[in-house]
């Protein structure tokens, strides 16, 4: 399978410990992004990488979250101290920038990381 | 604010009946409109899409229907089928496509 891959598929911690999620795009994919997805709505943005590079966050992400694609490869997406609220699907995806940053590339999602805060 | 307003949030169709999702817009900047089929326990996958110039996109039984001016588009999946059960975003994009905003979703589900 050379679709989006996400790791673990499922999280159960305990409110104030730390979480990491790892996501492995399509391998020729240059973008990467997360979106965060709660139950009864749609997917909501977090933040994207081009390469290694770090280029837009949404309000959503708060300074307990970060995130990193170190070698423009894989990506991680931390949480520290989590709360209750934490409690979704955290979802990767990933595209292929044509040239001039425009893309017209669909982004393809994997199946998620479902976190559970008990 | 909810930037992309879906509805209806649930929808029961027969077995061969026409299954149709509304969706609405706000920012003008948006340039493209893709809908998304998300099953349980999986992340959505890309169904079809259209950008603003072209009023009516169809693939196979699935036909998305843009209306620029009332910054309105809709799914029409004709021939609905019971694997066609899932849930479904509208959703939108702008610029470089770098995030997608979605819609609420509408689950559907399609009686035999």
């Amino acid at each position: 399978d050379t679709g989006v891959s996400q790791d673990p598929r499922h999280k159960i911690t305990k409110r104030g410990q730390n979480v990491t999620f790892r996501c492995d795009p399509i391998s020729e994919h240059n973008r990467l992004y997360w979106y965060r997805q709660t139950l009864g709505q749609g997917p909501e943005f977090l933040t994207y990488f081009q390469n290694e590079a770090q280029l837009e966050k949404s309000r959503l992400l708060s300074d307990r979250f970060s995130a990193e694609r170190p070698k423009g490869s894989f990506s991680t997406l931390e949480i520290q101290r989590t709360e209750q609220g934490d409690s979704a699907m955290y979802l990767c995806a990933s595209s292929l920038v044509s040239g001039g940053g425009y893309s017209n590339q669909p982004q393809h999602f994997g199946d998620g990381t479902r976190l559970s805060i008990l | 604010q909810q930037q992309v307003k879906q509805s209806p949030q649930s929808l029961i169709v027969q077995k061969g009946g026409i299954s149709i999702i509304n969706c609405a817009y706000e920012n003008t900047a948006f340039d493209y409109f893709p809908w998304y089929q998300q099953f349980p326990g999986k992340g959505p996958a890309l169904l079809i899409a259209i950008r603003p110039d072209v009023s009516e996109k169809k693939e196979g039984r699935f036909t998305i229907s843009f209306n620029k001016s009332a910054k309105q588009f809709s799914l029409h999946i004709m021939d609905s089928q019971p694997g066609d059960s899932a849930t479904y975003f509208c959703a939108a994009a702008s610029g470089g496509y770098q995030k997608v905003t979605f819609g609420i979703g509408t689950k559907l589900q399609v009686i035999p």
